[in-house]
């Protein structure tokens, strides 16, 4: 079973309007971390956010925040205000504490592809 | 100059050659993980070092090998590339101090093509 899902692959949105990407995750471990990366065309990865699974509050940074929902397993990242700047591939990933025995490391989603119009 | 350097930032090399993709990370870091992108399936990853003397292997280890020559330097070989291993390679690093909380730094990334 996949450990991250992202179901959206591709998003077309408007300038100035607000964007959620959706991530749902698994894992039976108590302990771990939920990140958000973004890839612009030129293909670097930059972190945006990190949501801990003990923090009592969503994360936030600037325009992004992170809508954390425990019991559903979601963590669904939320970008006011859309750019242009924004158009870029968003990935998902979560790193668990004991790895459930695997490997440590990220285990990344599949990617949501943001498009922003002007 | 970035924290985590990667070099070629971009290879294209025969089948059957041997290749060395090599990373630095100047953030002092002791944890190193190599990943690859192929399209469509996000990044994977390859080998995974703790420190110097700990290297494990990753979800898609089999035609890769890796050296930890230093705290700050983890490469990544390819003994003989196939086309199948075209792809976009990334090394990151994380602090272990900080558990999971320890986000994972990247490098720019290397394009590697094998024709």
């Amino acid at each position: 079973a996949q450990k991250i899902t992202q179901t959206q692959p591709g998003m077309f949105v408007q300038e100035k309007e607000a964007v959620t990407l959706d991530c749902t995750y698994d894992t039976s471990d108590p302990s771990y971390g939920l990140f958000w990366y973004k890839q612009p065309s030129s293909g670097e990865m930059i972190f945006l956010i990190y949501q801990g699974s003990y923090d009592q509050q969503n994360a936030t940074e600037g325009r992004y925040s992170l809508n954390f929902q425990k019991a559903r397993k979601s963590a669904n990242l939320v970008i006011s205000a859309s750019q242009l700047g924004d158009s870029a591939m968003y990935f998902c990933a979560m790193r668990e504490l004991y790895s459930g025995g695997g490997a440590d490391g990220l285990t990344f989603g599949k990617g949501t592809h943001l498009i922003i119009q002007p | 100059d970035a924290d985590v350097t990667q070099t070629p930032r971009n290879r294209i090399t025969k089948t059957g050659k041997r290749i060395m993709l090599e990373c630095s990370q100047t953030k002092g870091h002791d944890r190193m993980y190599w990943y690859r992108q192929d399209p469509g399936l996000g990044l994977r990853l390859i080998y995974y070092s703790f420190d110097v003397k700990d290297i494990n292997k990753g979800e898609i280890s089999d035609g890769y090998s890796v050296s930890r020559q230093a705290q700050a330097k983890f490469s990544l070989s390819l003994e003989s590339a196939i086309p199948n291993q075209t792809a976009l390679y990334f090394c990151a690093t994380s602090d272990s101090g900080q558990g999971v909380l320890g986000e994972a730094f990247f490098g720019q990334g290397t394009r590697l093509t094998v024709v």
